[in-house]
């Protein structure tokens, strides 16, 4: 257990809105991660960080802000929602630069109507 | 980015061992192989990776092909609980501020058989 949670774990939201999803580790660990999965697709990644205040953009990220401003929480946000952002959230952390593993939490599931 | 290619799906029966292929043939000098999988309804696990070498580790075997043009995970005897996607994926060397960023395909869907 990499003490990793997700909050909120389900959210319905309307086209437009403003949302913020949040990670919160408990170890204090370097990297973190935000993926996005679609049915039926593996995943992809949105934004990580590499520290507080250092962050860098993935394959997906239109669309999407991130902000770190303290080692255990990694907020990803997505400012105007909408449909295509409809999808399941994951956030992962990785211990540190000599580690190979990313550990993931459980996921956010996301509706965007 | 080197990509791989798996099959969509593979059938196993219970406490048989099971060979998951992947091909990845664009696959540069540096790139570890990477195996994750994930179980319905969570995120996904890391399962075991390697660079050239064979590897094993409690949950599975890796197995390299000569010239890392292909690998194969290997679960030694199959349980329900294995059933999974696994993803086969490249990861580029770790450094401190690449992110040791992850590129899932579509995986393979295990089906284990009681």
């Amino acid at each position: 257990d990499a003490g990793i949670t997700q909050s909120p774990r389900h959210k319905v939201t309307e086209t437009g809105t403003p949302v913020t999803l949040r990670c919160h580790q408990t170890e204090n660990h370097r990297y973190m991660y935000w993926y996005r999965q679609d049915p039926g697709h593996g995943l992809r990644l949105i934004h990580y960080s590499y520290g507080v205040k250092d962050t860098d953009k993935g394959e997906v990220s239109d669309g999407y802000s991130v902000s770190r401003s303290k080692t255990e929480d990694f907020l990803l946000t997505l400012e105007s929602a909408t449909s295509s952002q409809t999808s399941v959230y994951f956030c992962a952390i990785r211990p540190g630069s000599s580690y190979n593993e990313q550990f993931f939490g459980p996921g956010t599931r996301l509706t965007v109507l | 980015d080197a990509k791989t290619t798996q099959p969509n799906s593979m059938e196993s029966n219970e406490e048989e061992p099971v060979h998951l292929p992947c091909n990845h043939s664009t696959i540069s000098g540096t790139d570890y192989i990477h195996w994750y999988r994930q179980l319905p309804s969570q995120g996904p696990e890391y399962v075991i990776h390697g660079l050239t070498s064979n590897v094993n580790n409690r949950m599975a075997s890796l197995a390299i092909a000569e010239d890392r043009k292909s690998s194969t995970l290997i679960l030694h005897r199959a349980t329900l609980r294995d059933a999974a996607v696994y993803y086969c994926i490249l990861r580029a060397p770790l450094g401190e501020t690449s992110g040791s960023r992850l590129t899932f395909g579509e995986g393979t869907q295990l089906t284990v058989n009681p």
